[in-house]
């Protein structure tokens, strides 16, 4: 089992960029969640996906934001028109439906600098 | 937007000493509470999950209690070590798949 995987561990960009991040989940498990933690701050809820599924989003997720699970499996997290405020860390983790209390196992993060 | 409260939000604790500290959220609608150790540049750990009023869980050193009614729970680190030294966050959900974070304690162990 070799936990949940996030690519990059680190992105600067500058104001104005795209940016995309990746998770790759447990490999058994078919939920998979993206919070974002900005300075000071608990990781806040972005949006779940069930399978390929994206089944819920926050209020957090502009329309700048979009994230995919095209087969089921891995993610991907895209930014677009980066600004300033979206300089935080971002999480990814996951989840096997069914399992008991259902706990969310958690990648290291992608930590996004936006200049 | 829930309030989940975690105090205090850091501490200093010297090797050997227990400590413990305290998540309060709103009880209406409870589903479940977690509780995660963070340790920097490293993925966070989880450690428990509690469903029921009266729950206890013991890990290690480490444990937790659930106090669903008030919407309180409390962790202990028994004999606190520097490998300890991590943010601990608190995280009830509320039936919605979604985790509600605060903003953690920060523990440091001074050997």
């Amino acid at each position: 089992d070799t936990g949940v995987s996030q690519d990059p561990r680190h992105k600067i960009t500058k104001r104005g960029q795209n940016v995309t991040f990746r998770c790759d989940p447990i490999s058994e498990h078919n939920r998979l969640y993206w919070y974002r933690q900005t300075l000071g701050q608990g990781p806040e809820f972005l949006t779940y996906f069930q399978n390929e599924a994206q089944l819920e989003k926050s209020r957090l997720l502009s329309d700048r934001f979009s994230a995919e699970r095209p087969k089921g499996s891995f993610s991907t997290l895209e930014i677009q028109r980066t600004e300033q405020g979206d300089s935080a860390m971002y999480l990814c983790a996951s989840s096997l439906q069914g399992a008991s209390a259902e706990t969310q196992y958690f990648g290291p993060g992608t930590r996004l600098l936006v200049l | 937007i829930l309030n989940v409260e975690q105090s205090p939000q850091s501490l200093h604790v010297q090797e050997g000493d227990s400590t413990n500290f305290t998540c309060s959220f709103p009880s209406s609608n409870f589903y479940a509470l977690h509780w995660y150790r963070w340790e920097t540049a490293k993925s966070p750990e989880a450690l428990f999950v509690m469903t029921l009023n009266g729950d206890e869980k013991k890990k290690g050193r480490i444990s937790a209690t659930l106090n669903t009614k008030e919407g309180y729970s409390y962790l202990y680190i028994k004999g606190s070590q520097p490998e300890d030294s991590a943010t601990y966050l608190c995280a009830p959900s509320y039936g919605n798949n979604r985790l509600a974070f605060g903003k953690g304690n920060q523990v440091v162990v001074i050997p």
